[in-house]
């Protein structure tokens, strides 16, 4: 059973547009709310992570939208580029040790 | 710094047959991770340490087990694999947190298959 449940699978956007992926979870110990950028054949990296005690972290065109009260998180790439093409993955943790994953959503920019 | 890495990179087993997946980490850190990869599954922890010598149960850890003899390296053993162990399996490391940071380093991965 997934503690983090992520929506959509899989996304298109033309470039330029924006990107939005969905997080929802029910753990309220979860303090610790990141997102993984994964491409193809290579292992996850942090893009951007945020603490609950904001509602939303900017970090050049990633934003991390926060709502304590609905227990959701999403991620939004704006201006995507082809380059921004990869598996997206958020994430939720507690103090641990421990990060329970989202299943992925794959965003595909077209030029 | 090499950062994480994992050996192999491929491999291809036979029913029943063990073999071990190496990570090394040359960062110090403290905390270290095993996780597959499937499809519509996203990242699932099998094992993790929290220290050299110690080792704990993920979400998935039927099959496999794990060492830390040393800090830099951790071990996961299948005994006897199965088709269902047929996955991309990634090592993590992370540092003993100051303050709140819990940032995972991954590792390439290792593309496994069990026919």
């Amino acid at each position: 059973q997934q503690q983090v449940k992520q929506s959509p699978q899989s996304l298109i956007v033309q470039k330029g547009g924006i990107s939005i992926i969905n997080c929802a979870y029910e753990n309220t110990a979860f303090d610790y709310f990141p997102w993984y950028q994964q491409f193809p054949g290579k292992g996850p990296a942090l893009l951007i992570a945020i603490r609950p005690d904001v509602s939303e972290k900017k970090e050049g065109r990633f934003t991390i939208s926060f709502n304590k009260s609905a227990k959701q998180f999403s991620l939004h790439i704006m201006d995507s580029q082809p380059g921004d093409s990869a598996t997206y993955f958020c994430a939720a943790s507690s103090n641990d040790y421990k990060l329970s994953f989202g299943a992925g959503t794959t965003v595909t920019v077209r030029a | 710094n090499a950062g994480v890495t994992q050996t192999p990179k491929f491999r291809v087993l036979k029913t029943g047959q063990s073999m071990t997946l190496l990570c090394a980490q040359d960062m110090n850190h403290e905390y270290m991770y095993w996780y597959r990869q499937d499809p519509g599954m996203g990242l699932r922890l099998i094992h993790y340490s929290v220290g050299e010598g110690t080792t704990a149960k993920g979400e998935v850890p039927d099959g496999y087990n794990v060492s830390r003899l040393k800090k830099q390296n951790f071990l996961l053993g299948l005994e006897s694999a199965a088709p269902s162990q047929t996955s991309v399996y990634f090592c993590a490391s992370r540092r003993l947190a100051g303050g709140r940071d819990y940032e995972q380093y991954f590792g390439p991965g290792t593309r496994l298959t069990v026919t």
